[in-house]
């Protein structure tokens, strides 16, 4: 069935490392997007990749969309204390379609 | 603020007791879904409403049920509660670029 794989689960980096999580599908997405849940919050939406191939920035986070439109990853440089929280990947196979979320990988960064 | 709301906050019950959850949607957002994230979880999809209508199915256990009025909220009903069923409950509205927007959320606690 349509799932979408996340990894790591967990890490835990020191401010200013950098951290990388990576979503994989087993089948063409029509599009992946990326969420953040701070600590006790909500889900809220960072970005969606569309196009095959499609990296975006936001700052000191880069989004990447694979080729073949089945894998993405959340890279982000130099983390801050800020960026703590879990970042859920969340694929949609066919517009208007329900999303898919991946299990979250929850960042913790050490001062 | 995304401009969904849910009622209540919180909300701290017994087992056997039965409890319902409101969401209100964006103006305008005709979808409503319904998520379900226990501790050290991810999101659990539970169901989908469009325009008043079913529209998806996740794993939603047969104690629950949901329903979407015609001003466009949306209830989701826990009956028979179990210890097992503490957790946050969200629900999200999705745009026409499929882009979810998260309440902030019910968390329920069984006791």
């Amino acid at each position: 069935g349509q799932q979408v794989m996340q990894i790591p689960q967990y890490q835990h980096v020191q401010e200013g490392e950098d951290f990388t999580t990576y979503c994989n599908s087993s089948t063409t997405l029509s599009n992946i997007q990326w969420y953040k849940q701070r600590p006790g919050g909500h889900p809220v939406f960072l970005i969606q990749l569309v196009k095959s191939g499609e990296v975006k920035k936001q700052k000191r986070l880069t989004f990447q969309f694979g080729e073949a439109k089945k894998n993405s990853s959340l890279h982000i440089t130099a983390t801050q204390t800020t960026d703590v929280g879990t970042y859920f990947c969340a694929g949609v196979y066919n517009q208007g379609g329900k999303l898919i979320f991946g299990q979250g990988t929850e960042l913790s960064v050490k001062p | 603020d995304s401009g969904v709301t849910q009622t209540p906050k919180h909300l701290i019950t017994a087992t056997g007791q039965r409890v319902t959850l409101r969401c209100s949607p964006r103006s305008g957002d005709l979808s409503v879904y319904w998520y379900q994230q226990s501790l050290d979880q991810g999101l659990q999809f539970l169901i989908q409403y469009y325009n008043g209508e079913e529209r998806a199915k996740g794993n939603i256990l047969e104690r629950f049920s949901a329903q979407q009025f015609p001003d466009l909220h949306s209830e989701l009903n826990l009956s028979s509660l179990e210890l097992g069923d503490s957790a946050l409950y969200f629900c999200a509205t999705q745009a026409y670029s499929d882009t979810q927007y998260f309440g902030p959320g019910t968390r329920l606690t069984v006791l």
